[in-house]
């Protein structure tokens, strides 16, 4: 049964650099999947923020893009989000997800099945 | 179009049928996911692909599409299905993934 965890500071000030690691346990993150990074800020509904195969491909929300790195530990079987000149828009929940699943015949979807248990950030000075 | 709508609310007596719907033009070429969010929770999958629940969901939660809306059907709503409810596809280029405004269900 994988599962993930995030972990990070949960205060950052104005400008600086938003970083968290998510762990991902039973199971290898060299497995095809898309490791996914998704934010809630108070109040608000989900945004996508981007994610990475162990391939190394990545992909960004256009609306983050600038500011947003998503790397992978495979040593650690972890993965990490930076996000950078953060801002008070940028308070938020932030969950590390797992993105793809397979039917029984192997046959790919796109979708979440697996998320965190998420980390409240706040950016504050 | 890389938006996809939700009515913000919907309510159901308990026990009836309701549908939450999504619409967006690139659902008319990628299909949607559906997850359940409760207040202070991780959102849970309760649909993908054409019409699959994964493990553990009951069969009261079904999905459909037609054209450029997609539907999560409740059928028999119970008391602990109240909840937010948010879709999930990718934009009409592909490349990325959104997801729906949400609607808040709530059961009467």
């Amino acid at each position: 049964q994988v599962q993930l965890q995030e972990s990070g500071p949960g205060l950052v000030k104005p400008s600086g650099t938003l970083s968290l690691t998510c762990d991902v346990s039973g199971g290898s993150i060299n497995s095809n999947y898309w490791w996914s990074w998704v934010r809630q800020p108070p109040g608000k509904g989900l945004e996508w923020i981007g994610d990475i195969h162990h391939i190394g491909s990545t992909n960004y929300n256009p609306s983050l893009r600038s500011r947003v790195t998503i790397s992978l530990d495979k040593s650690k079987n972890q993965f990490s989000l930076q996000l950078r000149s953060v801002t008070a828009a940028d308070t938020a929940v932030y969950w590390c997800a797992r993105g793809g699943m397979y039917d029984v015949s192997g046959y790919y979807y796109d979708g979440f099945d697996i998320w965190g248990q998420g980390t409240m950030v706040t950016v504050s000075s | 179009s890389s938006e996809l709508t939700q009515d913000p609310a919907v309510s159901v007596a308990l026990g009836q049928t309701v549908r939450i719907t999504c619409q967006g033009d690139s659902l008319r070429n990628y299909r949607a996911s559906w997850y359940q969010q409760k207040p202070g929770q991780a959102p849970i999958l309760v649909i993908f692909g054409k019409n699959i629940r994964p493990s553990g969901i009951p069969d009261r939660f079904s999905g459909s599409s037609s054209g450029n809306t997609v539907s999560l059907t409740i059928t028999g709503a119970q008391a602990e299905d109240e909840a937010d409810y948010y879709c999930n596809s990718r934009d009409s280029g592909g490349d990325h993934v959104i997801f729906g405004g949400g609607t808040k269900l709530t059961v009467l």
